[in-house]
């Protein structure tokens, strides 16, 4: 069965300094591999998926196939990303996704 | 644009009382979703359902029971409430079952 592990349940980091949010997955077919985020009192929306390689408010994240890591950085984090953030595989025709247990990101002044 | 609605936001139940929890997407998608967000366990899938008329268990569907009552609504029903389902409660929708999901903005129920 496929898994999402968070290995950091809290991060800080002082505003301005690089973030890195960490995801491994496990899984045996090809993924498609997204990150959540839910800021305060907001609800859960879409950051970015691996497919689109896209940069999402100065987030980018890449799939590494070899490590099965999918981590999510930003070069100078903003107070404003301070959120949980969750990591989630979608299983290639199952449906459904995986979420792993989130992060939250406190982005200190 | 309303995306995904709940139904109630909160809600406080005694042990043994039953409930529905309501949502309904307006983005004509096929796809929608029944999670749980505790603390230090992410979300976990109750049941979802791929297509109008079709629903299926997730990972965790004991004492639960849903409804696909047509391609907009999706209902969660707590036949008898217990204190282990104190959590907040996200319905999603995805236009297929291969695309990002919609999250509603959450139910939180507390079973005393």
């Amino acid at each position: 069965a496929q898994r999402v592990t968070q290995p950091e349940k809290l991060l800080s980091v002082f505003k301005g300094a690089p973030v890195e949010l960490k995801c491994n997955y496990s899984y045996s077919g090809s993924p498609e591999l997204f990150w959540y985020v839910q800021y305060s009192r907001q609800r859960l929306q879409l950051l970015l998926r691996h497919i689109s390689r896209e940069s999402i408010k100065g987030f980018t994240a890449d799939l590494n196939k070899g490590e099965t890591s999918f981590h999510l950085k930003k070069p100078f984090a903003q107070e404003e990303d301070s959120a949980m953030y969750y990591c989630a595989l979608l299983k290639s025709g199952a449906g459904k996704s995986t979420f792993g247990d989130g992060t939250t990101l406190t982005v200190k002044p | 644009n309303a995306g995904v609605t709940q139904t109630p936001k909160f809600q406080v139940l005694k042990t043994g009382q039953s409930m529905t929890l309501q949502c309904a997407q307006d983005m004509n998608h096929n796809s929608m979703y029944w999670y749980r967000q505790d603390p230090g366990m992410g979300l976990r899938l109750i049941y979802y359902s791929a297509s109008e008329g079709t629903t299926d268990k997730g990972e965790v569907p004991n004492g639960y029971n849903v409804s696909r009552l047509n391609k907009r609504e999706f209902s969660l029903r707590l036949e008898s409430a217990a204190p282990s389902q104190t959590s907040v409660y996200f319905c999603a929708s995805s236009l297929r079952d291969n695309t990002e999901a919609f999250f509603g903005q959450g139910t939180r129920l507390t079973v005393v």
